[in-house]
């Protein structure tokens, strides 16, 4: 069975603040993807990694970084959390290629005060 | 350039009617995806459906249908006799074939809700 997990449903964290939001996935997904979800604007891709170390900017990734030390584990990490960067963050992963299916995690729901 | 359009936000139906999520695309390339996600209450995007652009025929699974024209660019999805659990936002995405890396392109959703 196709299992995504997120290492948190909710959180709260300050300004300025580092947050790092993980996401694991037991498939053996050579891709791995972040995005962020908001009223109106739908999903939006922060970050994707197609293999351990490899990283590619998506359409936001200004005020975020990622890490991909492991096959299973993606990072998102916030240096300076600011009170935009409140949204629902969303971690999936695929095989591969455009064709493959994005399998997604239960998100977390971020709340930067 | 990728676009994915569903124009209706929001719908609300009554138990057990019949309702048509509207989904329409645009793209210059030739071999693509699309795809349908349910995100209930709980917020986990929740797969339902792949389709590539070389199959254009409809599919049923259950109370589900999807139906492709590329004629008119559009991957619509029916549900059938609705339930209250059906209630959830509904997106639409279109992937291209040839990236490195998938990349989807997701409509901004419909809510559907299911007054019982």
């Amino acid at each position: 069975d196709v299992k995504v997990t997120q290492s948190s449903r909710y959180l709260v964290k300050r300004t300025g603040e580092k947050v790092f939001l993980e996401c694991v996935q037991d498939m053996d997904h050579e891709n791995m993807f972040w995005y962020r979800q908001d009223p109106g604007l739908g999903l939006r891709l922060i970050y994707f990694s197609y293999d351990v170390k490899m990283k590619e900017k998506g359409d936001i990734p200004e005020g975020y970084s990622v890490s991909r030390e492991k096959k299973e584990r993606f990072s998102l990490i916030l240096e300076s959390a600011s009170t935009n960067q409140t949204s629902m963050y969303l971690c999936a992963s695929s095989l591969g290629g455009g064709r493959e299916t994005q399998y997604f995690g239960p998100g977390t729901r971020l709340l930067v005060l | 350039a990728q676009k994915v359009t569903q124009a209706q936000t929001e719908i609300s139906v009554v138990e057990k009617e019949d309702v048509t999520l509207d989904c329409v695309y645009e793209t210059r390339d030739t071999t693509y995806y699309l795809f349908w996600y349910k995100q209930p209450p709980s917020g986990e995007l929740v797969f339902l459906i792949r389709r590539n652009s070389f199959d254009e025929q409809n599919e049923i699974s259950g109370r589900y249908s999807w139906n492709f024209q590329k004629s008119t660019s559009s991957f619509n999805f029916t549900i059938t006799a609705s339930q209250v659990v059906d209630s959830a936002v509904y997106f639409c995405a279109l992937s291209y074939y040839f990236t490195g890396a998938n990349n989807l392109f997701f409509g901004t959703g419909t809510r559907l809700t299911v007054i019982p």
